[in-house]
């Protein structure tokens, strides 16, 4: 149980593009989820938070007209990168929590690559 | 605010030696604290967790942490390492308290390489 997928696991895009990331969870209701990037050889930094039906919560730092994150169903959201740079090239990654978490474990996807040329 | 350090951005050891991996904590209120693995360009996989109850908690691989309030400390051991160990272990940290928002704040990492 508590599987999540992301899709695509790898997309190449021109610089200007907009790219869409899909977080699913696949055997639970994910009333939260977040997202994450992270660059090679470091840790995950947190960009946002979503619940679901309601707007993102983004970390400072993070362009929210940018990373546009919808979270319209409870076992579905999605991260779109405006406007792709090369410096937007990274490794996204969502988690997503049940309703009922006590502990607030997450649930992590396996990763999307996204290359800007 | 809660952090967490882990000490060793590098960790070599050989094959069936011991595995220690450190992570220290800082938070105002009893965390829950967490290990995960992650395996290149993949996503991150829950070890185990810590949630107030038993202090020594096991995980799965053969993995276990020990939860040590007084020395706010989580090190994450394993008797005998194999050659499917090697990965980078993240330590991370919650606030223990309920609400939507509750965010994972993770470590830098552990590369951990087995030697055969």
């Amino acid at each position: 149980g508590a599987v999540v997928s992301q899709h695509p696991s790898r997309v190449i895009c021109k610089s200007g593009t907009s790219v869409k990331i899909e977080c699913r969870s696949l055997d639970f209701q994910a009333t939260t989820m977040f997202w994450y990037r992270q660059f090679p050889k470091q840790s995950l930094m947190l960009m946002a938070t979503s619940n679901e039906g309601s707007k993102a919560t983004y970390e400072q730092g993070v362009e929210k007209d940018k990373f546009l994150i919808n979270h319209a169903s409870l076992t579905l959201s999605t991260l779109t990168v405006t406007s792709a740079h090369p410096e937007d090239s990274s490794f996204y990654i969502c988690s997503a929590r049940t309703a009922g978490s006590r502990y607030n474990e997450q649930f992590f996807g396996p990763g999307t690559r996204l290359t800007v040329l | 605010a809660q952090s967490v350090t882990q000490l060793g951005s590098h960790v070599s050891v050989s094959e069936g030696a011991l595995v220690l991996l450190r992570c220290n904590y800082s938070s105002s209120v009893p965390p829950y604290l967490f290990w995960y693995v992650q395996y290149p360009n993949q996503g991150l996989q829950l070890l185990l967790k810590y949630t107030s109850a038993a202090t020594l908690v096991k995980g799965i691989n053969g993995f276990e942490a020990e939860f040590k309030k007084s020395e706010t400390s989580f090190h994450l051991t394993k008797p005998s390492a194999h050659m499917s160990d090697a990965a980078e272990y993240f330590c991370a940290v919650s606030e223990n308290y309920g609400g939507a928002t509750n965010k994972l704040i993770f470590g830098t990492g552990t590369l951990l390489a087995v030697q055969p």
